[in-house]
């Protein structure tokens, strides 16, 4: 039972624009949501967090909204560039497991 | 880099056979976590240790095990292997217990590939 869902496998934005990844869950026992950046041949990257207490979180170009209420969080990049280009996991924390949802493919083209 | 290491990087193995992953955390981290990315199901979690105990399971199967020996090396054994068990292999490593709001962020390894002949 996925519990964490990327409806979107795959995403492509031109260079310049804004990147807007989602994420829906389904259990609200949920208090901490991440988002995992991954390369090729590497292991997820940490990339941005947030608290369930918060509905906004910004580092840099990454900005993470959590709608507790829709139970929907969405990782915004601006400006996009080709190096953004890697499959990004949205993660929900419960207790002290991660749970991941099957990832997003971004590909950011010039 | 994360700081984490996993060997080996590539594993391939018949069915009914056992392998042990081994995963070295960052230094300074007390809880490492199995995770398996399989090509249907995503990354799912499979077990943490803190300090050498078992702190929390997930899905993994009876077949599979796993410790943290005194040194903080973790070790998974998957036992009688089947096609299925082909994935990917991550480790994760973080300070020390997860679940609070200050929450300690898991680092991954760049993970082990097993696949089941």
């Amino acid at each position: 039972d996925q519990q964490v869902k990327q409806n979107s496998p795959s995403l492509s934005v031109q260079e310049g624009r804004i990147s807007i990844l989602n994420c829906d869950y389904t259990n609200s026992m949920f208090d901490y949501f991440l988002w995992y950046k991954k390369y090729p041949a590497e292991g997820p990257t940490f990339l941005i967090s947030i608290s369930s207490i918060k509905d906004k979180n910004e580092d840099g170009r990454f900005t993470v909204f959590l709608n507790k209420s829709a139970k929907h969080l969405s990782l915004h990049i601006v400006p996009s560039q080709p190096g953004d280009s890697a499959v990004y996991f949205c993660a929900a924390q419960s207790g002290y497991a991660l749970n991941f949802g099957k990832g997003t493919s971004l590909l950011v083209t010039p | 880099d994360s700081g984490v290491t996993q060997t080996p990087k590539h594993l391939i193995t018949a069915t009914g056979q056992r392998v042990t992953l081994r995963c070295s955390p960052r230094s300074g981290d007390l809880s490492v976590y199995w995770y398996q990315q399989s090509l249907d199901q995503g990354l799912q979690f499979l077990i943490q240790y803190y300090n050498g105990e078992e702190r929390a399971k997930g899905n993994i199967l009876e077949r599979f095990s796993a410790q943290q020996f005194p040194d903080l090396h973790s070790e998974l054994n998957l036992s009688s292997l089947e096609l299925g068990d082909s994935a990917l292999y991550f480790c994760a490593s973080s300070v020390g217990l997860a679940g609070t709001i200050l929450t300690d962020t898991q680092y991954f390894g760049p993970g082990t590939r097993l696949t089941v002949l």
